[in-house]
This record gives C-alpha cells, structure tokens and sequence, in this order.
C-alpha cells in the first residue's frame, strides 16, 4: 500500500516566477493537509482540504492557495515566489485523527 | 496562539542510555498531540498519538506521556539505538474556535544523536 507520494522531489524556480506541487495521499485517506518547513524549523500549516474545499487555514498570503481533485488528490500553488518561500513542502493525509507525511518537495527560489 | 517548545534543542548520548525529550505548549485546550520523527531531508514517521483524554502512550521502547493542565509531554526512550538519531518533532492539534480542531502546531525539533 502507497503511501503519499509527493511531486516532484526537487524543484528550482526563479523569484517572481509560480509553482504548482502535487499530493497523492494514502490509499482511504480523504482529508489533506500542507505544510511548509523551512531549514532548522518545524513544520507550519498552511492549509487542509476535505471535500474538495478549504476546511482551514494556517497564516500564510493569498499567494498560497491549493485544490483537491474528486480522487482526493490535491495540489498546492504558489504564485509570486519570494527568495523565503524556498523550504521543504510537507504534504499529509488523514482520515480521523492520524497523520501519515509524504517525503516532500524540497523548492529552492533564486 | 498555540506555541509548541521543544527541549533539548540538541542532545548527543551514548548508546543504550534511556533519555527523556521535553515538549511544551502554551494553550491547554488542545485535541490531541504526537511525536514524529524526521530524517534529515526527509519526511514525518509519526511514533505515538495521545488524545487529550489519554495521559500516556507506549509503542515499544518508546513511551509518551501528556499533562494538558500543565501543557507539557515528554517522550522517553528506552535503551537508545545509534538508529535512534533523528530529529523528533512534537506537534499539537488545538481546539479550533468552531469546535473542531486546528492544523497542527510544531515544536522546532530535537535533534538526536546516539553515539555508537
């Protein structure tokens, strides 16, 4: 049984520029969640999705928006990158109260 | 505005010691909590979930305690493994003001190493 699985696992992009990371989560989750880890920090939460909707929302910029498809897939999108938007991007499922986190994607802004 | 604090921010030990990790937090009105642990550059295992209405959890060597009126949990490892070197996060899952809960709140990490 797959877990999540994150895409892609590395990823480059200039400042300004728009990026779009993707999440399968595990197989019977319905809930999704993201969140951002910058180096040397612990995770923060940006949002959750369940039923193809925002449930809630952590304290970042309208930049930071996201989707969840049918299949409870979702993807995260950040428009106008900043150089401190670079970080590792943990994507997490749920169904109830356990967690299970992917490996994430590592985006580095230059 | 939950606050999660994690201490030691850094502890190096020799193998088969027993070794506590501190977590505290600021709003007592929480979910639940757990204990992850992260590899360098890679992505959460989660080690033990504690409700709110739980005082302790045990998975093998390791073992989670929670006080939620004095906002603190520990994580004790027993007879500490050179496999045991990682960084642990505690996170927090809060009360959210509609009833249901928040995302979780992260400490910044211990990071563990276990000497051979």
């Amino acid at each position: 049984d797959a877990g999540v699985t994150q895409s892609p696992t590395h990823l480059i992009k200039t400042r300004g520029q728009q990026v779009t990371l993707r999440c399968s989560p595990k197989s019977g989750h319905d809930t999704v969640s993201w969140y951002q880890q910058a180096l040397g920090q612990g995770p923060q939460f940006i949002f959750q999705y369940y039923e193809e909707e925002e449930r809630q929302r952590g304290n970042f910029p309208d930049r930071f928006s996201g989707h969840q498809f049918p299949n409870y897939s979702s993807e995260l999108n950040v428009n106008a990158l900043l150089l401190g938007d670079s970080a590792l991007y943990l994507c997490a499922s749920s169904i109830g109260d356990g967690y299970t986190f992917g490996s994430g994607t590592r985006l580095t802004v230059v | 505005k939950q606050e999660v604090t994690q201490i030691p921010a850094a502890l190096s030990v020799p193998e088969g010691e027993n070794l506590v990790l501190n977590c505290s937090f600021t709003d007592s009105a929480i979910y639940n909590l757990q204990w992850f642990r992260q590899d360098p550059g890679k992505g959460l295992t989660s080690l033990l979930l504690i409700q709110s209405s739980q005082r302790e959890q045990t998975s093998g060597r390791l073992n989670a305690s929670l006080d939620k009126s004095s906002g603190r949990s520990t994580l004790y490892i027993a007879a500490s493994q050179p496999g045991d070197s990682a960084t642990y996060l505690c996170a927090v899952r809060s009360l959210g003001s509609g009833g249901g809960a928040d995302g979780l709140t992260f400490g910044k990490g211990t990071h563990l190493i276990i000497q051979p």
